[in-house]
């Protein structure tokens, strides 16, 4: 099975600023990768498919890149709205598999 | 707009089978897609539990497969997961999605089981 890790478990960022979360895939995946958020006590949501492309409705300050084996999800100016847990899922092999999740909180 | 709503007891007692629907709207599972389903322990991550395409064909996480079924009906719109021998480790919430090129478009709000005695 493909191991996703993701750093740090925790940001902590003020309102305004950018995030930078990191996604690392345990063997190359191309660019097989998806971001999803996870408010509390709702759904995830997908962001970001292929790495880099936003899902339909996502605001562009939102932006993925990265390929092979480490991928990157930057929120360019946190909303109040943007608190919450991401989870990256490689898309590339089955089993399919998540990271663990990095929480977004304010600082 | 695709709607995904799951449905099924909220308890389960250990060793018996867990039995979910995912009822799909705004869209006709007959005509493409795949289906999967994926779970949340409390406070936890989330875990794949396995997918199917709408003519059938299916891919399960192998640590779960030999307790799985996931089917199809056409007729209702609708799609199954039967999960047989439940433990405690499979109290989650379960939900289910609309997957395309192994990514999970669409999803229910998803629906708490415990298993408990």
């Amino acid at each position: 099975d493909i191991v996703m890790t993701q750093s740090p478990a925790t940001l902590s960022v003020s309102p305004g600023e950018r995030a930078t979360l990191s996604c690392r895939a345990s063997q190359y995946i191309s660019r097989n990768l998806a971001w999803y958020q996870q408010k509390p006590g709702q759904a995830p949501r997908l962001l970001i498919y292929d790495a880099s492309t936003r899902a339909t409705g996502i605001p562009a300050r939102f932006s993925g890149s990265g390929s092979g084996t480490e991928f990157t999800l930057t929120i360019s100016s946190l909303q109040s709205e943007d608190f919450a847990v991401y989870y990256c899922q490689q898309s590339d092999n089955w089993p399919l598999t998540f990271g663990g999740g990095t929480k977004v909180e304010i600082k | 707009q695709v709607q995904l709503q799951e449905s099924g007891p909220g308890l389960v007692k250990p060793s018996e089978t867990l039995s979910l629907t995912c009822a799909v709207s705004g869209y006709s599972i007959s005509s493409g897609f795949y289906w999967g389903w994926i779970r949340q322990p409390p406070g936890k991550g989330l875990e794949w539990i396995g997918t199917m395409y709408h003519s059938g064909s299916t891919y399960y996480n192998p640590s779960l497969k030999s307790r799985l079924i996931i089917s199809v009906d056409t007729s209702k719109n609708h799609f199954s997961l039967k999960m047989t021998s439940v433990t405690a480790a499979d109290t989650a919430v379960y939900y289910c999605a609309r997957d395309s090129s192994s990514v999970h478009e669409y999803w229910g709000q998803g629906t708490l089981v415990t298993v408990s005695s």
